[in-house]
């Protein structure tokens, strides 16, 4: 099983749908990154929580760190939304710094 | 403007010619790290450097060297590439204290091994 675990893995939406990724990871943390990668592209931090809400945009994440889970929510989705979202999570003990990646969920969004 | 920068973006090499991919970033981060990317398996660490001449094996560091000389150039080393090391290869790096500060990715190198 592995440590970081993200449904749906495949998501298609039409524009203007509300949309919710979701992670839950069962090791120890410090920290969770959102990240998005857009086809053929690189890589782009949305997010780090340890704790609560965060929202930015039309972005919003949330973490539970007793229930070890964290939805990222997307609204009023938009085509460029279109992207694989990577959940992340910083092991706890860090002192490598160490990041433990789900195998992300990739998002369509449809006009 | 702060970044990480791969080079190259796309290579295509044979089987066994030693090359190489660097990574450079401007913001003066301690914390640099290389991560290979596959479908059905996401990111996985390679190598990591806690700071100058500090480097260290990730999850799959077969066939793979790295070396932190300064502090702002992270390469990555393939002496004899083999066709299972074809991947999306990403740098990151960030400060000391990544609970605070977060990562920087770079841009991405696409490598195919013939």
């Amino acid at each position: 099983k592995n440590e970081v675990e993200q449904s749906p893995q495949n998501l298609t939406a039409q524009e203007g749908e509300f949309i919710t990724i979701n992670c839950s990871y069962s090791v120890g943390i410090s920290a969770l990154h959102w990240l998005q990668q857009h086809p053929g592209g690189g890589i782009v931090s949305l997010f780090m929580l340890s704790s609560g809400k965060k929202k930015h945009g039309r972005l919003i994440a949330t973490i539970n760190i007793q229930e070890k889970h964290s939805s990222l929510h997307i609204t009023a989705s938009h085509p460029r939304d279109s992207a694989v979202y990577i959940c992340a999570v910083l092991n706890y003990g860090g002192a490598t710094n160490k990041l433990i990646f789900g195998t992300g969920t990739l998002l369509a969004v449809q006009p | 403007e702060a970044q990480v920068t791969q080079n190259p973006r796309y290579l295509i090499t044979v089987t066994g010619k030693k090359l190489t991919v660097t990574c450079s970033q401007n913001m003066n981060h301690e914390y640099m790290s290389w991560y290979r990317q596959d479908p059905g398996l996401g990111l996985r660490q390679i190598y990591y450097s806690m700071n100058v001449e500090v480097t260290d094996k990730g999850d799959v560091p077969e066939g793979y060297k790295v070396s932190r000389k300064e502090k702002r150039n992270f390469p990555l080393i393939l002496e004899s590439p083999s066709p299972n090391q074809t991947s999306l290869y990403f740098c990151a790096s960030s400060l000391r204290d990544s609970l605070n500060y977060g990562y920087t990715f770079g841009s991405g190198t696409r490598l195919t091994v013939v």
